[in-house]
């Protein structure tokens, strides 16, 4: 059975950092990409940074996002990760860990994160 | 960035009757090498992660009743429940996956009327 959990979430002040974690089981995690998407309370889903297969040579993020979170993954524990640094109120969200087969074909419960002084 | 528009933002409808939300690209996101559209729609009910219903546009996800079908090219798709039963309330998104980022449309949220 296929499994994405994440952990790490919660209330961080405005400027802090916190690490995501996701931890997958039941499939060959080296074989896919992986990608995390973040929903605002009460708001939309927002495609957050995506890391390839294999080696995750390739990464892309979203511009809401670009130079304050790093996307990597440790194939050997099965697990992706997301470094949030710098964090705004606008951060606060439940952030999804998924499995990228092009289209999401797999997603986690979500972790939520807070951003509040 | 492709920015995706869905309409409406929300839809009544009647059970047993159809339903159809509509997604338009800002730019084409079909592959001319094989003619296949990066389109994915997601059905998300309240307090649930998002599931997927149909890839490359119209292509149903396994275990997805047939009720859902997607179809549309190029800029313009089109999602339709073809009979629509009490569980299918919940909130629609479409999503392209032709170049990162893979934007998703605002929602449509679908209502019994």
């Amino acid at each position: 059975e296929v499994q994405l959990v994440e952990s790490g979430g919660g209330l961080v002040k405005p400027g802090g950092s916190l690490r995501l974690s996701c931890a997958a089981s039941g499939f060959t995690f080296s074989n896919y990409a992986m990608i995390w998407v973040r929903q605002a309370p009460g708001k939309g889903l927002e495609w957050v940074s995506r890391i390839s297969n294999g080696g995750g040579t390739s990464i892309h993020y979203a511009d809401s996002v670009k130079g304050r979170f790093t996307i990597s993954r440790d194939n050997a524990k099965n697990s992706l990760y997301l470094q949030m640094n710098s964090l705004r109120a606008e951060d606060t969200a439940l952030y999804y860990c998924a499995r990228d087969a092009g289209a999401i074909n797999f997603w986690g419960q979500g972790t939520l994160v807070t951003v509040s002084s | 960035d492709i920015v995706l528009t869905q309409s409406p933002d929300s839809l009544p409808v009647s059970l047993g009757e159809r339903a159809t939300i509509n997604c338009k690209s800002s730019q084409d996101i079909s592959y001319s090498s094989n003619n296949k559209n990066s389109l994915a729609w997601y059905q998300q009910r309240p307090g649930q992660p998002p599931k997927l219903l149909i890839y490359w546009a119209s292509t149903r996800e396994s275990g997805v009743p047939d009720r859902f079908s997607g179809s549309g090219s190029g800029t313009d798709f089109t999602l339709t429940i073809s009979s629509l039963q009490a569980e299918d309330v919940a909130v629609y998104y479409c999503q392209q996956y032709y170049s990162p980022p893979h934007t998703f449309g605002q929602g449509t949220k679908l209502e019994i009327k």
